[in-house]
Order: structure tokens, then sequence, then C-alpha cells
């Protein structure tokens, strides 16, 4: 059961231009999300995070929307840039349980075209 | 190191052979994670280690896979009778508390191939 899915495999973009990158979840009691990059060749790395109390985090280029309603959320990378090419990881985890434990979805692999 | 560190970064086994993968944390972080991931797939997570607790297991594939992290630090994970589906990229983590509002830091990896 894929609790987190990324149902884009792939996204090119144009440099300059907004990369937008979609994640559903299905279990509800997820109330932590976050973003990981991740080149080839390496490990991920964190990017953003999210909790379920707000519905937007905004870092310099990247911001995050959380709609729990519709248990989506989204990456947007504005402008994007051609190092931001890249697979993106969408992550959840729950607080209660303290676990820790994050739940990835399958990756978008973004390509940014100079 | 001021990262996690893996080791070794490949390793070709024939099938049936056991392997070893060791995963060293940054030093200080209490929690570390065990993910894999094969081809074309997203990351799956193993196994969970946070202090002193019992680890969480539950996303071990079968019983031919186990992991021990010796002193609250170094982690090794094994695979007994490799198979081919084994192969993939065997990847750990480590975060500093066990809460889950922190990211965990990743190694680059251990590319395990099973011929």
């Amino acid at each position: 059961d894929q609790q987190v899915k990324q149902n884009s495999p792939s996204l090119s973009v144009q440099e300059g231009r907004i990369s937008i990158l979609n994640c559903d979840y299905t279990n509800s009691m997820f109330d932590y999300f976050l973003w990981y990059k991740k080149y080839p060749a390496e490990g991920p790395t964190f990017l953003i995070s999210i909790s379920s109390i707000k519905d937007k985090n905004e870092d310099g280029r990247f911001t995050v929307f959380l709609n729990k309603s519709a248990k989506h959320l989204s990456l947007h990378i504005v402008p994007s840039q051609p190092g931001d090419s890249a697979v993106y990881f969408c992550a959840a985890t729950t607080g209660s349980g303290n676990t820790g434990k994050l739940i990835f979805g399958q990756g978008t692999t973004l390509q940014v075209k100079p | 190191g001021a990262g996690v560190s893996q080791s070794p970064s490949n390793k070709v086994t024939e099938k049936g052979k056991d392997v070893e993968l060791r995963c060293d944390p940054i030093s200080g972080h209490t929690a570390l994670y065990w993910y894999r991931q094969s081809l074309g797939q997203g990351l799956e997570f193993l196994i969970y280690f946070q202090g002193n607790s019992a680890p969480d297991k539950s996303g071990l594939p079968s019983d031919r896979f186990s992991a021990e992290r010796t002193g609250g630090s170094v982690s090794t994970l094994t695979i007994q009778r490799t198979q081919q589906e084994d192969s993939a990229v065997y990847l750990c983590a480590s975060s500093i508390t066990p809460g889950p509002y922190t990211e965990a830091f990743f190694g680059q990896g251990t590319r395990l191939t099973v011929v």
C-alpha cells in the first residue's frame, strides 16, 4: 500500500520558469511532511518541510503548500535553475509514537533546461 | 567525519552469499535509519534505531535481512543468502533526535548488485 504517491515520474521545465512537483498521501495520521532532493550517486538531502498546522512554508526559491483536506502537497521552485535538476522525493511522518520513520514517495525527476 | 558514512560504496555478490553493509552515523545522532531504493522505485523503509529502544523492524522484507547497532553508533545491515531482487542502493540516515520534526541526513548509499 503506497501511502505517499508522486504520480509524475518526471517533469521538464525551462530555466527561469516555475517548477511544481506534486505529492499525495492517504494516511490521515501524517502530520509532518518533508521534501528531499537527490543527485545521482549521492544520498538524498533535506530541502524543506511543513507541519500540518500550516498550509505554506517558504524558504528562498522553494515553497511547499499543504492541502490537508485533499491530502495533497506540492513543492514550488521559482525561478527554476539548471542546478535544480535532480530527483525530488516527498516524505511524510507522524508525531505520535515519535518513531521518526519517514514514508517516501517514488520520486519525481526534474529537468531544468537552460 | 562530518556526514553519514557508508561502506562499501559498491558491492557485487553472487546469489546465495551473505553480505554486510556498514553505516557510520553523524556523531551524536541518536536515531539511525536504513532505507533501500530499487531501480525505478522510491525509498523503501527497512529499519529504525533510536537509542536503547527496541528497533522498528517493520520494513524488513524477509527474515534474511537483519540489522544491529552497536554502542548506539555504527550499524550493520546483513543480508543472508542474497537474491537478485535484493539488488538496490541501500541508504543509511541519521538524525539528532528521535522526533519526526528533525530532518534525517543521508549517506551516499551502498549499491548492491547480486549476480
